[in-house]
């Protein structure tokens, strides 16, 4: 059980373009679920906090108009990097909880390379 | 601010052997702390999560122990197996606000040699 899937695992797209991560819990309803950001040998760095139906909640220095959050089901959170430049290549993780005493279930993470 | 370090970085055994890793934390209110494993390229698997009240947690061959006054846990990994081998991560759920974000440890790569 507790199962996220993540969708795309790989993206290599040319920049400018918009880029659009799913995030889903298959077998739980999520109540929050967290996207997160990791740069090679590094470890994770949060970068928002969504919860169902309502705004996500962005950590310092990660810009929400160029990182989309949306939360629009207990099952599915989506995030879309616009207008995407090389910069902004790394690995996205997505993580869901039903609440702060059960663990977070990652998703397998996304690849995303911008030429 | 809570700071998540964990030593060593990287580790390399024998297979057989038993093993501890460590992580330390700033600030001892945390509301739970949580280990993970990774794998190259993939996402984190759940290995224990240990709430602020427990000392420590069991599953298998790992155990992961928790002294919140030191701001200290440790996972001791006990006959490793070269399957093993992958980045072990810890976070710490400060809880504050009413918020339940995790602040992840920078890693210890570990690697069992057949």
């Amino acid at each position: 059980g507790a199962v996220v899937s993540q969708h795309p695992s790989w993206v290599i797209c040319k920049s400018g373009t918009s880029v659009k991560i799913e995030c889903r819990s298959l077998d739980f309803q999520a109540t929050t679920m967290f996207w997160y950001r990791q740069f090679p040998k590094q470890s994770l760095m949060l970068m928002a906090t969504s919860n169902e139906g309502s705004k996500a909640t962005y950590e310092q220095g990660v810009e929400k108009d160029k990182f989309l959050i949306n939360h629009a089901s207990l099952t599915l959170s989506t995030l879309t990097v616009t207008s995407a430049h090389p910069e902004d290549s790394s690995f996205y993780i997505c993580s869901a909880t039903t609440d702060s005493n059960q663990p977070q279930h990652f998703g397998d993470g996304t690849r995303l390379s911008i030429l | 601010k809570q700071e998540v370090t964990q030593i060593p970085a990287a580790l390399s055994v024998p297979e057989g052997e038993n093993l501890v890793l460590n992580c330390s934390f700033t600030d001892s209110a945390i509301y739970n702390l949580q280990w993970f494993r990774q794998d190259p390229g993939k996402g984190l698997t759940s290995l224990l999560l240990i709430q602020s009240s427990q000392r420590e947690q069991t599953s298998g061959r790992l155990n992961a122990s928790l002294d919140k006054s030191s701001g200290r846990s440790t996972l001791y990994i006990a006959a490793s197996q070269p399957g093993d081998s992958a980045t072990y991560l810890c976070a710490v759920n400060p809880r504050t606000s009413g918020t339940y974000k995790y602040i992840f440890g920078t890693g210890t790569r570990l690697k069992v040699l057949a």
